[in-house]
Protein backbone atom coordinates (compact mmCIF):
# COMPACT_ATOMS: atom_id res chain seq x y z
CA UNK A 1 0.00 0.00 0.00
CA UNK A 2 1.35 3.24 -0.63
CA UNK A 3 1.69 5.47 1.98
CA UNK A 4 4.38 6.76 4.70
CA UNK A 5 6.06 3.90 6.76
CA UNK A 6 7.80 4.15 10.42
CA UNK A 7 9.86 1.89 12.22
CA UNK A 8 9.97 1.09 15.41
CA UNK A 9 6.04 1.30 16.42
CA UNK A 10 7.25 1.62 20.41
CA UNK A 11 10.47 1.84 21.73
CA UNK A 12 11.78 2.39 25.69
CA UNK A 13 14.73 3.65 25.83
CA UNK A 14 17.06 4.84 28.64
CA UNK A 15 18.68 8.14 28.99
CA UNK A 16 21.21 8.67 27.47
CA UNK A 17 21.00 5.83 24.57
CA UNK A 18 20.83 6.54 21.06
CA UNK A 19 18.99 5.45 18.33
CA UNK A 20 17.24 6.24 14.98
CA UNK A 21 13.63 6.73 13.82
CA UNK A 22 13.02 5.48 9.93
CA UNK A 23 10.73 6.79 7.99
CA UNK A 24 10.18 5.95 4.08
CA UNK A 25 7.62 6.83 1.68
CA UNK A 26 6.31 5.06 -1.93
CA UNK A 27 5.02 8.26 -3.09
CA UNK A 28 7.69 9.96 -4.81
CA UNK A 29 7.20 13.03 -2.97
CA UNK A 30 10.14 16.14 -2.33
CA UNK A 31 9.29 17.06 1.01
CA UNK A 32 9.64 15.10 4.10
CA UNK A 33 8.80 16.09 7.86
CA UNK A 34 9.17 15.29 11.00
CA UNK A 35 6.94 16.04 13.81
CA UNK A 36 6.16 14.98 17.63
CA UNK A 37 3.12 15.34 19.20
CA UNK A 38 2.82 15.80 22.82
CA UNK A 39 -0.49 16.03 25.22
CA UNK A 40 -1.76 19.21 24.96
CA UNK A 41 0.71 20.63 22.74
CA UNK A 42 -0.22 19.56 19.11
CA UNK A 43 2.28 18.29 16.57
CA UNK A 44 5.84 20.62 16.68
CA UNK A 45 7.82 20.14 13.93
CA UNK A 46 11.50 19.07 14.72
CA UNK A 47 12.98 18.99 11.59
CA UNK A 48 12.01 19.02 7.60
CA UNK A 49 13.69 18.20 4.28
CA UNK A 50 12.32 19.97 1.09
CA UNK A 51 14.03 17.71 -1.15
CA UNK A 52 16.97 14.88 -1.27
CA UNK A 53 20.16 16.82 0.19
CA UNK A 54 18.86 19.39 1.95
CA UNK A 55 17.20 19.82 5.88
CA UNK A 56 16.42 22.26 7.77
CA UNK A 57 15.12 22.70 11.69
CA UNK A 58 12.07 23.36 12.61
CA UNK A 59 10.41 24.53 15.62
CA UNK A 60 11.90 22.32 18.34
CA UNK A 61 15.37 20.58 16.62
CA UNK A 62 17.47 20.73 20.23
CA UNK A 63 19.06 17.21 20.86
CA UNK A 64 17.54 15.77 17.28
CA UNK A 65 19.54 15.32 13.55
CA UNK A 66 18.20 14.47 10.79
CA UNK A 67 19.44 12.75 7.41
CA UNK A 68 17.87 12.97 3.96
CA UNK A 69 19.43 9.06 2.94
CA UNK A 70 17.36 9.38 -0.73
CA UNK A 71 14.21 10.48 -2.19
CA UNK A 72 12.46 7.63 -0.20
CA UNK A 73 13.96 8.03 3.20
CA UNK A 74 14.38 10.34 5.81
CA UNK A 75 15.65 9.37 9.65
CA UNK A 76 15.84 11.27 13.03
CA UNK A 77 18.32 10.41 15.38
CA UNK A 78 18.28 10.90 19.37
CA UNK A 79 21.97 10.60 19.91
CA UNK A 80 21.55 10.82 23.63
CA UNK A 81 18.12 10.68 24.70
CA UNK A 82 16.64 12.51 27.95
CA UNK A 83 13.43 12.24 29.75
CA UNK A 84 11.83 15.10 27.53
CA UNK A 85 12.07 13.36 24.41
CA UNK A 86 9.14 11.01 25.85
CA UNK A 87 6.66 11.54 23.00
CA UNK A 88 4.80 10.64 19.85
CA UNK A 89 7.30 10.81 16.71
CA UNK A 90 5.14 11.13 13.16
CA UNK A 91 6.90 11.52 10.02
CA UNK A 92 5.20 12.83 6.95
CA UNK A 93 5.64 13.67 3.57
CA UNK A 94 4.09 16.08 0.98
CA UNK A 95 3.48 16.25 -2.71
CA UNK A 96 4.30 19.53 -4.99
CA UNK A 97 0.93 20.83 -5.97
CA UNK A 98 -0.62 23.86 -4.61
CA UNK A 99 -2.60 22.74 -1.43
CA UNK A 100 -1.76 19.43 -1.34
CA UNK A 101 -1.85 17.74 1.94
CA UNK A 102 -0.05 15.74 4.04
CA UNK A 103 0.53 11.86 3.97
CA UNK A 104 1.42 10.73 7.95
CA UNK A 105 2.86 7.80 8.85
CA UNK A 106 0.88 5.48 12.02
CA UNK A 107 3.81 6.92 14.52
CA UNK A 108 6.72 5.46 16.61
CA UNK A 109 5.94 6.17 20.38
CA UNK A 110 9.22 6.37 22.46
CA UNK A 111 9.08 6.60 26.08
CA UNK A 112 12.82 7.23 27.73
CA UNK A 113 13.10 6.23 31.27
CA UNK B 1 3.98 35.07 13.01
CA UNK B 2 1.58 32.28 11.31
CA UNK B 3 -0.49 30.28 13.70
CA UNK B 4 -3.23 28.83 14.03
CA UNK B 5 -5.70 28.69 17.25
CA UNK B 6 -8.71 25.86 18.05
CA UNK B 7 -11.05 25.82 20.35
CA UNK B 8 -10.08 23.44 23.20
CA UNK B 9 -11.33 20.60 24.11
CA UNK B 10 -12.92 18.26 24.79
CA UNK B 11 -16.42 18.27 23.41
CA UNK B 12 -18.96 16.18 24.37
CA UNK B 13 -21.68 15.67 22.11
CA UNK B 14 -24.65 13.18 22.18
CA UNK B 15 -24.80 11.04 18.98
CA UNK B 16 -26.74 13.11 16.29
CA UNK B 17 -25.40 16.39 17.67
CA UNK B 18 -24.77 19.20 15.55
CA UNK B 19 -20.88 19.74 15.55
CA UNK B 20 -18.52 22.98 15.46
CA UNK B 21 -14.85 23.16 16.09
CA UNK B 22 -13.94 26.80 16.09
CA UNK B 23 -10.28 27.58 14.30
CA UNK B 24 -8.75 30.85 13.40
CA UNK B 25 -5.03 31.64 11.74
CA UNK B 26 -3.04 34.16 11.50
CA UNK B 27 -0.86 33.99 8.47
CA UNK B 28 0.80 36.05 5.85
CA UNK B 29 -0.12 35.80 1.91
CA UNK B 30 -2.72 33.81 1.23
CA UNK B 31 -2.07 30.16 2.79
CA UNK B 32 -4.31 26.60 2.36
CA UNK B 33 -6.06 25.55 5.29
CA UNK B 34 -6.94 22.07 6.25
CA UNK B 35 -8.54 19.61 8.81
CA UNK B 36 -6.98 16.13 9.73
CA UNK B 37 -8.31 13.97 12.30
CA UNK B 38 -6.65 11.50 14.29
CA UNK B 39 -8.59 8.17 15.49
CA UNK B 40 -6.91 6.73 18.98
CA UNK B 41 -3.79 5.13 18.31
CA UNK B 42 -3.34 6.17 14.50
CA UNK B 43 -1.58 8.59 12.73
CA UNK B 44 -3.18 11.91 11.29
CA UNK B 45 -5.58 11.58 8.32
CA UNK B 46 -6.72 14.59 6.06
CA UNK B 47 -10.38 14.94 6.25
CA UNK B 48 -10.89 18.19 3.93
CA UNK B 49 -8.96 21.72 2.92
CA UNK B 50 -9.69 24.73 1.13
CA UNK B 51 -6.84 26.69 -0.72
CA UNK B 52 -8.11 29.82 -1.42
CA UNK B 53 -10.93 32.20 0.16
CA UNK B 54 -14.25 31.34 0.17
CA UNK B 55 -13.41 27.64 -0.84
CA UNK B 56 -15.42 25.11 0.61
CA UNK B 57 -13.85 21.88 1.71
CA UNK B 58 -16.22 18.97 2.44
CA UNK B 59 -16.23 14.84 3.16
CA UNK B 60 -17.63 12.17 5.15
CA UNK B 61 -20.27 14.88 6.16
CA UNK B 62 -17.80 17.31 7.51
CA UNK B 63 -17.90 20.93 6.55
CA UNK B 64 -14.91 23.88 6.59
CA UNK B 65 -15.24 27.38 4.71
CA UNK B 66 -12.03 29.28 4.52
CA UNK B 67 -13.44 32.88 5.44
CA UNK B 68 -10.74 34.95 4.79
CA UNK B 69 -12.58 38.20 6.50
CA UNK B 70 -12.90 36.72 9.92
CA UNK B 71 -9.70 34.38 9.37
CA UNK B 72 -11.07 30.94 10.27
CA UNK B 73 -11.35 27.80 8.55
CA UNK B 74 -14.41 26.39 11.08
CA UNK B 75 -15.09 22.69 11.47
CA UNK B 76 -18.78 21.37 11.19
CA UNK B 77 -21.33 18.38 10.86
CA UNK B 78 -24.61 18.28 11.25
CA UNK B 79 -24.85 14.88 12.94
CA UNK B 80 -22.30 13.01 14.54
CA UNK B 81 -22.05 9.31 15.18
CA UNK B 82 -20.00 7.62 17.99
CA UNK B 83 -17.47 6.98 14.89
CA UNK B 84 -16.75 10.50 14.85
CA UNK B 85 -14.73 10.08 18.48
CA UNK B 86 -11.13 11.47 17.45
CA UNK B 87 -8.92 14.44 17.77
CA UNK B 88 -9.39 17.10 15.02
CA UNK B 89 -6.12 19.58 14.14
CA UNK B 90 -6.48 22.46 11.90
CA UNK B 91 -3.80 23.49 10.30
CA UNK B 92 -2.33 25.87 7.68
CA UNK B 93 0.05 26.01 4.96
CA UNK B 94 2.22 28.56 3.40
CA UNK B 95 4.41 28.42 0.07
CA UNK B 96 6.80 30.32 1.30
CA UNK B 97 7.82 28.67 4.63
CA UNK B 98 7.07 25.37 3.13
CA UNK B 99 5.55 24.10 6.29
CA UNK B 100 2.33 22.53 7.75
CA UNK B 101 1.59 24.69 11.26
CA UNK B 102 -1.09 22.63 13.64
CA UNK B 103 -3.53 23.62 15.92
CA UNK B 104 -3.62 22.13 19.24
CA UNK B 105 -5.83 19.88 18.01
CA UNK B 106 -9.57 19.14 19.90
CA UNK B 107 -10.66 16.19 21.26
CA UNK B 108 -14.23 15.33 20.61
CA UNK B 109 -15.93 12.62 21.95
CA UNK B 110 -19.30 10.97 21.10
CA UNK B 111 -22.03 9.37 23.58
CA UNK B 112 -24.56 7.20 21.80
Amino acid sequence: NAGVTQTPKFQVLKTGQSMTLQCAQDMNHNSMYWYRQDPGMGLRLIYYSASEGTTDKGEVPNGYNVSRLNKREFSLRLESAAPSQTSVYFCASRGDLVGHGYTFGSGTRLTVV
Amino acid sequence: GNSVTQMEGPVTLSEEAFLTINCTYTATGYPSLFWYVQYPGEGLQLLLKATKADDKGSNKGFEATYRKETTSFHLEKGSVQVSDSAVYFCALYYNQGGKLIFGQGTELSVKP
